[in-house]
């Protein structure tokens, strides 16, 4: 991804949390978007953060810090079907979203 | 949320033969779709801007000439790979934006493109 920085893989255990990273570049921001992608599928919306602060969605949160350059996305009450790649996306002016790798999240139970 | 249809999901072609994609908004509207393409265990890479009535914007190093897209009305966006080579085989997605409360993008399903 285009200065969109975040883990290749992560491990966590069934039941657990879990927090995913996220550095981007700041200029041109217009806001924060975290997507779900099971493999061989498109992805799905998360959330989307573009205040400072925590937004809670169910067992899912995304924290964005725009002085930082910063946000995580926080899993509770980790099930095996959260296993999959977690996309953070950052949206420049003129709506086009640059996506980061992606962060393999491998659940053990 | 909002429903984006791609067609095929999965296509095998020859070396030399052009691919079409379809990508359709089911149920709103949108003067705006992005196509991305992905490689395995890679990042979604913005290919281009699809705008209803008006040329495509490509990224910086997307061939026009070879991924030629048009979106003659509010719900439907083509992609046409020209002269598909092996290098050209990937997951293509579409996006719709949304002019919602976070104007996001929902995604079509993908389609698998495999060039021999």
């Amino acid at each position: 991804g285009q200065n969109i920085d975040q883990p290749t893989e992560m491990t966590a255990t069934e039941g657990a949390i879990v927090q995913i990273n996220c550095t981007y570049q700041t200029s041109g921001f217009n806001g924060l978007f975290w997507y779900q992608q099971h493999a061989g599928e498109a992805p799905t919306f998360l959330s989307y953060n573009v205040l400072d602060g925590l937004e809670e969605k169910g067992r899912f949160s995304s924290f964005l810090s725009r002085s930082k350059g910063y946000s995580y996305l926080l899993l509770k009450e980790l099930q095996m079907k959260d296993s999959a790649s977690y996309l953070c996306a950052s949206r420049k002016s003129g709506d086009k979203i640059i996506f980061g790798k992606g962060t393999r999240l491998h659940i053990l139970p | 949320g909002a429903v984006v249809s791609q067609h095929p999901s999965w296509v095998i072609c020859k070396s030399g033969t052009s691919v079409k994609i379809e990508c359709r908004s089911l149920d709103f509207q949108a003067t705006t779709m992005f196509w991305y393409r992905q490689f395995p265990k890679q990042s979604l890479m913005l290919m281009a801007t699809s705008n209803e009535g008006s040329k495509a914007t490509y990224e910086q190093g997307v061939e026009k000439d070879k991924f030629l897209i048009n979106h003659a009305s509010l719900t439907l966006s083509t992609l046409t790979v020209t002269s598909a080579h092996p290098e050209d085989s990937s997951f293509y997605i579409c996006s719709a934006r949304v002019l919602a409360e976070y104007n996001e993008q929902f995604f079509g399903p993908g389609t698998r493109l495999t060039v021999l």
